[in-house]
């Protein structure tokens, strides 16, 4: 079965920078993932699209502060140089025949 | 500038019925695949339903199957979603969601703003 596993929250301090982690289930490691980041009372905005071998495709106008990496069936988002306005949820995605899912997300706090 | 704009959402009572719709602009629309994303309060994205661009190709989730169903006017450059047999658990703001252009990748590369749907007496 097709998972991803996130930590629910995480928190780091204004100007420095912070790692996320999307975890695939087991027998899907080289499966590919997107990130969205979803700020307060908004909708979901899409980060971009990680691959297994960490290459990584980003959305329109996402600022170079957000970079992604992988290992095994683990994917980051790194978010350098924390900005209050990074404080949002964030998603991983990915998808199969006939199904997307989604990470529960996580809730970063910046500090 | 891509545009995906939700319409048709409210209160409805248990096993009432609801239609949704999603009108997308600055972008070729029959090309793109289409998602419905709901997201209960305080809870995370969950999927719903897709639609191909010719809209020969649909899949649901199991939690609303054989009762939500999805369907597209390229015609009009919209997507809908008709929700029958409503349920509490239903409730929840839906947001459309485009797949990327990419053949065989299946990731939302855009998202409408979301029209909130509340099952409730």
């Amino acid at each position: 079965q097709l998972v991803l596993t996130q930590s629910p929250s995480a928190s780091a301090s204004l100007g420095a920078s912070v790692k996320l982690t999307c975890t695939l289930s087991s027998g899907h490691s080289v499966y590919a993932i997107a990130w969205h980041q979803q700020r307060p009372e908004k909708g979901p905005r899409f980060l971009m699209k990680l691959n297994s071998d960490g290459s990584h495709n980003k959305g329109d106008g996402i600022p170079d502060r957000f970079s992604g990496s992988s290992s095994g069936a683990e994917r980051y988002l790194t978010i350098s140089s924390l900005q209050s306005e990074d404080e949002a949820d964030y998603y991983c995605q990915t998808w199969g025949t006939g199904i997307r899912v989604f990470g529960g997300g996580t809730k970063l706090t910046v500090l | 500038e891509v545009q995906l704009v939700e319409s048709g959402g409210g209160l409805v009572q248990p096993g009432g019925s609801l239609r949704l719709s999603c009108a997308a602009s600055g972008f070729t629309f029959n090309n793109y695949e289409l998602n419905w994303v709901r997201q209960a309060p305080g809870k995370g994205l969950e999927w719903v339903s897709y639609i191909s661009g010719s809209g020969s190709t649909i899949f649901y989730s199991d939690s609303v199957k054989g009762r939500f169903t999805i369907s597209r006017d390229n015609a009009k450059n919209s997507v809908y979603l008709q929700m029958n047999s409503l349920r509490a658990e239903d409730t929840a703001v839906y947001y459309c969601a485009r797949d990327t252009i990419v053949a065989f990748e299946d990731y939302f590369d855009y998202w409408g703003q979301g029209t909130l749907v509340t099952v409730s007496s």
